[in-house]
């Protein structure tokens, strides 16, 4: 049962230290998404890459968040500091365009983060 | 950038009876899809339908179909004979071509009532 799969479920954290969320897609999915979930926002798009190249970073504060793919079965965010205003669910998504193109997105269960 | 909006944050319904959950976007898109993904208390994001906006008939699945309006740019779903396990929230969401940009909208929460 193919499935993607988030690390940590569940993280709290004090502000100022730093949190890596891992994500690891469903093998031979080329795409992933990252997404963060709040209740004021709903689902913002944060980043997503092809062939573990960036291909839209916009939706990411820049200047305390990080993503990248060290690997085509790996993909982190990372927030250096973390604030509390970044607690919310974390979710990443992988899927590959195929030939019909009509692709789908599959969701991992998310991390959900707590930042005091 | 496009962008999905849902204007009802909450909408309650009635066991067995109809409700219509409204999405509009912004897009210089032609060509692209729509979905509706639903999710409930476990947090688990579960796609309930797609539509292609080059196809002018519907999707429809089971219970679920859409009133797709590309001129509009509306994309309204309902779902029939509700279920209390459709209570969730709902979001809907924009895609471009071959799996790029995917943006949902902030969503509606949905309860279904006994």
């Amino acid at each position: 049962d193919a499935r993607v799969t988030q690390t940590p479920r569940h993280k709290v954290t004090e502000m100022g230290q730093e949190v890596t969320m891992r994500c690891q897609p469903i093998l031979g999915h080329n795409t992933v998404f990252w997404y963060r979930q709040t209740m004021m926002q709903g689902l913002e798009l944060l980043a997503y890459f092809r062939n573990r190249a960036p291909l839209d970073d916009s939706g990411m504060p820049k200047d305390r968040f990080s993503a990248e793919m060290p690997d085509a079965t790996l993909a982190t965010l990372k927030i250096q500091p973390s604030e509390p205003r970044d607690s919310a669910v974390y979710f990443c998504a992988s899927g590959s365009p195929p030939a019909e193109d009509t692709g789908e997105l599959f969701f991992g269960e998310g991390s959900r983060l707590t930042v005091l | 950038a496009q962008t999905v909006t849902q204007s009802q944050p909450e909408m309650s319904v009635q066991e067995a009876e109809t409700v219509t959950l409204s999405c509009t976007y912004d897009t210089s898109e032609n060509n692209y899809y729509l979905f509706w993904y639903k999710q409930p208390p476990s947090r688990q994001m579960i796609l309930v339908i797609r539509q292609e906006a080059y196809k002018q008939q519907n999707a429809t699945e089971n219970r679920f179909s859409v009133n797709f309006q590309k001129a509009a740019k509306s994309f309204s779903l309902k779902i029939s004979d509700s279920q209390l396990g459709d209570t969730a929230m709902y979001f809907c969401a924009f895609m471009k071509l071959y799996l790029n940009d995917m943006r949902f909208g902030a969503g509606t929460r949905l309860t279904v009532k006994p």
